[in-house]
């Protein structure tokens, strides 16, 4: 069971260049959600999926498109990237469980833009 | 809009002493969750305690405790006989329970927490 994973782990990007980030989760959770953490800021969400075809902003959404096009594996898109995009990005998922359901975080990628 | 502040930036314990991490949040919700997550050095996030608004007792994982003071809006972390293995840097995050709400997170900025052998 591998639970969240997050591909790739580490990347470079020059301004201007464009990237996706892969999130894919084999506990058949219907919620999946983009954060991106910088020092002393905490985790703040870009976006997130309530199911397979569903997307939404989240509270930093500017620069970066998202899809969900099956239900295990959610999307974060960079098109033109910019070095204020430099930042660990996590995903996380969450089984709808009445709200209890804690989420899952993946391990992370770190993204330079340099 | 939910907010989450962790005031203190750091804070150090020496092993097997106890250490207090301070949490408050502002809602006008009556219902939601609140969570410390631990994130050391490997980025893992690593949920450590979640409370639920509703319950009285505060939650108890083994040797993390939370005093949870839903009127003040208060949820401190406390760890009992600190290890190495503590030192990492912790999240308090909320989330709404109310139908509908896309379950998302608001977490503070963190706090990192050194344990000195």
């Amino acid at each position: 069971n591998a639970g969240v994973t997050q591909t790739p782990k580490f990347r470079v990007l020059k301004t201007g260049q464009s990237m996706t980030l892969l999130c894919a989760q084999d506990m058949n959770h219907e919620y999946m959600y983009w954060y991106r953490q910088d020092p002393g800021m905490g985790l703040r969400l870009i976006h997130y999926s309530v199911g397979e075809g569903t997307t939404a902003k989240g509270e930093v959404p500017d620069g970066y498109n998202v899809s969900r096009l099956k239900k295990q594996n959610f999307l974060l898109g960079l098109e033109s990237a910019a070095p204020s995009q430099t930042s660990v990005y996590f995903c996380a998922s969450r089984s709808w469980d009445k709200g209890r359901g804690e989420q899952y975080f993946g391990p992370g990628t770190r993204l330079t833009v340099t | 809009a939910q907010t989450v502040t962790q005031s203190q930036p750091e804070m150090s314990v020496q092993e097997a002493e106890t250490v207090t991490l301070s949490c408050t949040y502002d809602t006008s919700e009556s219902d939601y969750y609140l969570f410390w997550y631990k994130q050391p050095p490997s980025r893992q996030m690593i949920l450590v305690i979640r409370q639920e608004a509703y319950k009285q007792q505060n939650a108890t994982e083994n040797r993390f405790s939370v005093n949870f003071q839903k009127a003040a809006k208060s949820f401190s972390l406390k760890i009992s006989d600190s290890q190495l293995g503590d030192a990492a840097m912790y999240f308090c995050a909320y989330r709404s329970a109310l139908p509908g709400a896309n379950s998302k997170l608001t977490f503070g900025k963190g706090i990192t927490l050194s344990v000195r052998p």
